[in-house]
């Protein structure tokens, strides 16, 4: 797994409530980045980290945001969770040389 | 913007068969084109890449070739096994930088024994 762990694997929350998930990388990546899998969508990105508190926007940031206070971790934060927020999120890291190394993912359902 | 478009699923095929998984894309500039697979359970894995027209990817015994002309990056394999079910991503990468992916939305492929 390139060394990545997410956290947590799954999770239900409730309507309303706020959400972090985290990710940490033990490869001393640059990039960092978050997408979400829904069926019928592929994989779509939310945010992504080019260094130590430097963040831009995805596709899909709308509802999300991300801090990377250190090197190796990265959280993506849902403020007010919402039932169009259940999905599957990955985190993935790699730079302009280096192919996408993603995570294994965390199943978030929002009831 | 820039957008991937695969072949609808679920394909289901017999062990030994010969597969290829259609991907076509839209794109400004010259983008790398990436299939990704997904096991149950797991994250994405990088299958292969091609940077340039022309370049052939290939890896475990599954090719694609970047078609510029064709804007396409179709996926086969000549005889599949019961291990490659699995679900297949086509994706590019835009300008220089992150690499911020954009994803088709996947084919999910069951190889019958």
């Amino acid at each position: 797994d390139a060394g990545i762990t997410q956290s947590p694997r799954h999770k239900v929350t409730e309507t309303g409530t706020p959400v972090t998930l985290r990710c940490h990388q033990t490869e001393n990546h640059r990039y960092m980045y978050w997408y979400r899998q829904d069926p019928g969508h592929g994989l779509r990105l939310i945010h992504y980290s080019y260094g130590v508190k430097d963040t831009d926007k995805g596709e899909v940031s709308d509802g999300y945001s991300v801090s990377r206070s250190k090197t190796e971790d990265f959280l993506l934060t849902l403020e007010s969770a919402t039932s169009s927020q259940t999905s599957v999120y990955f985190c993935a890291i790699g730079g302009v040389r280096s192919p996408l190394h993603f995570g294994n993912g965390t199943r978030l359902t929002v009831t | 913007g820039n957008s991937v478009t695969q072949m609808e699923g679920p394909v289901t095929l017999s062990e030994e068969a010969f597969l290829t998984i259609n991907c076509t894309y839209t794109a400004t500039g010259y983008p790398s084109l990436f299939w990704y697979v997904q096991y149950p359970g797991e994250g994405l894995q990088l299958l292969l890449k091609a940077t340039k027209a022309d370049d052939k990817g290939s890896n475990k015994g599954f090719e694609a070739t970047y078609r510029k002309e064709t804007t396409s990056f179709h996926l086969e394999k000549g005889s599949v096994q019961v291990s490659d079910s699995a679900v297949y991503f086509c994706a590019l990468s835009g300008p220089q930088g992150a690499q911020k992916l954009v994803f088709g939305q996947g084919t999910r492929l069951t190889i019958n024994p």
